[in-house]
């Protein structure tokens, strides 16, 4: 069974700086698909980026971009000028690639708090 | 696009009361979850809908919680009768292509 790993429970940065989430997973298959999702206080799931195994590329969108490392199974999450917005819980998500059949597993969360 | 609605956002009850949760997806979304996300923890699946029928309902709790998808579009997550351990943030959430959408949850709350 897949599984998924956040080692940090809590993170602060200081507003404009830079700060790197981990994530860790385990999976036996080659394809698959890795998110990291926003959870503010209100709880709804903000999809921040999104990671396709078989592209070497990491991926970015804005502020956010990703450190891919396939065979060491890592993915982590890097966020620039962090803002007082990006105050959130963080967390890493593995979806597998069979095709509709597949569901999101969570890790346990990072709680980002922003420093002004 | 409309995204994915959940209703209701907030809902307390005491235990061994029932409680209703509808979800109506992203249109043209066939796969349908609901998640059950107790305070400081990740999401957890609850029930996978593939149109009307169920994918995986491995970690549903079968002797008080129910849900259904009859048409393949909206759906409905009840449980009956509640336990103070049922408290958390109900998610439903919608497949479109690679990416799983979420609507904004049903808070639950059993006193």
């Amino acid at each position: 069974a897949q599984t998924v790993t956040q080692s940090q429970p809590e993170m602060s940065v200081q507003e404009a700086e830079t700060v790197t989430l981990s994530c860790t997973y385990d999976t036996s298959e080659s394809d698959y698909y890795l998110f990291w999702y926003k959870q503010p206080p209100s709880r709804q799931m903000i999809l921040v980026i999104r990671q396709e195994a078989y592209k070497q590329q990491n991926a970015t969108e804005n502020r956010f971009s990703v450190n891919f490392q396939k065979a060491a199974k890592s993915f982590s999450l890097k966020i620039s000028d962090s803002q007082l917005g990006d105050a959130a819980m963080y967390f890493c998500a593995y979806l597998g690639y069979g095709g509709s059949q597949g569901n999101l597993i969570f890790g346990k969360g990072t709680k980002l708090s922003v420093k002004p | 696009e409309a995204g994915v609605a959940q209703s209701p956002r907030y809902k307390i009850i005491e235990k061994r009361q029932s409680v209703a949760f509808w979800c109506n997806p992203i249109s043209g979304h066939a796969t349908l979850y609901w998640y059950q996300q107790i305070l400081g923890q990740g999401p957890k699946l609850l029930i996978q809908f593939q149109n009307n029928g169920v994918v995986d309902d491995s970690q549903l709790p079968k002797d008080r919680f129910s849900a259904e998808r009859l048409k393949g579009v909206d759906s409905t997550l009840k449980i009956q009768p509640a336990k103070l351990e049922d408290s958390a943030v109900y998610l439903c959430a919608t497949r479109g292509g690679n990416t799983i959408y979420f609507g904004e949850g049903s808070w639950l709350t059993v006193v």
